[in-house]
């Protein structure tokens, strides 16, 4: 069974501009999750996507945003990018997302110059 | 919201048993996981424990639960340098969804 598979693993920008992440989940998983991983601020909740719609969503400014897609794939969008939204940007699926394990993919590192 | 605290770092020689600790404040968490993050990748889940229960053991790892003191410990027997990694504890409490807490992250060095 193929694990969760992001892409793209590596992607470096500038300021003021916008990136667009890509994340597959398990097959059969319709849960996806983002964090933001950074040394600073360590592991925070991005949002939670579930049959297309968006359920949950952490305290990032609305610069930030995603979409699932029917076949439970999701991306997630940050635009005017800032210096500090250089990261590490993991998704995470589980079946229905309540209070189960979550599989986390390798993650998208995005540096902002 | 919820904190969840750990040590940064934590140093023991191979063979040796290692114990990565962890403290959380929602005392209503109904289930709390461990994570392993190897360099350059993402987690990977090693282990979890329901909140109605003190101890649960998987092979090497030993999770202990003390919802008193919400204290999480992870125990690693016979530790070895492929051990070697951060860990993170993680907190789901109730009416959160699917939000998980993470910990600052314990850096794991194995000295062979």
């Amino acid at each position: 069974k193929a694990g969760v598979t992001q892409t793209p693993r590596y992607l470096i920008k500038t300021r003021g501009q916008q990136v667009t992440l890509s994340c597959s989940p398990i097959s059969g998983h319709r849960s996806v999750s983002w964090y933001q991983q950074t040394p600073g601020q360590g592991l925070q909740f991005l949002f939670e996507y579930f049959s297309e719609t968006q359920r949950n969503k952490g305290n990032f400014p609305g610069r930030f945003s995603g979409r699932q897609f029917s076949n439970s794939r999701s991306e997630m969008n940050v635009s005017t990018l800032e210096l500090g939204d250089s990261a590490l940007y993991l998704c995470a699926s589980s079946f229905t997302g309540y209070a189960e394990e979550q599989f986390f993919g390798p993650g998208t590192r995005l540096t902002v110059l | 919201g919820e904190d969840v605290e750990q040590s940064l770092f934590l140093s023991v020689r191979e063979g040796d048993s290692s114990v990565i600790n962890c403290t959380y404040t929602d005392s209503s968490s109904t289930y709390l996981y461990w994570y392993k993050q190897e360099p350059g990748a993402g987690l990977q889940l090693l282990t979890y424990i329901f909140s109605n229960m003190d101890m649960k053991q998987d092979q090497r790892l030993t999770v202990l639960l003390n919802k008193k003191d919400k204290h999480l410990s992870l125990r690693i027997a016979d530790t070895q340098t492929g051990d070697s990694a951060i860990y993170f504890c993680a907190d789901l409490p109730p009416n959160t969804g699917n939000q998980f807490y993470f910990g600052t992250g314990t850096s794991l060095t194995v000295i062979p």
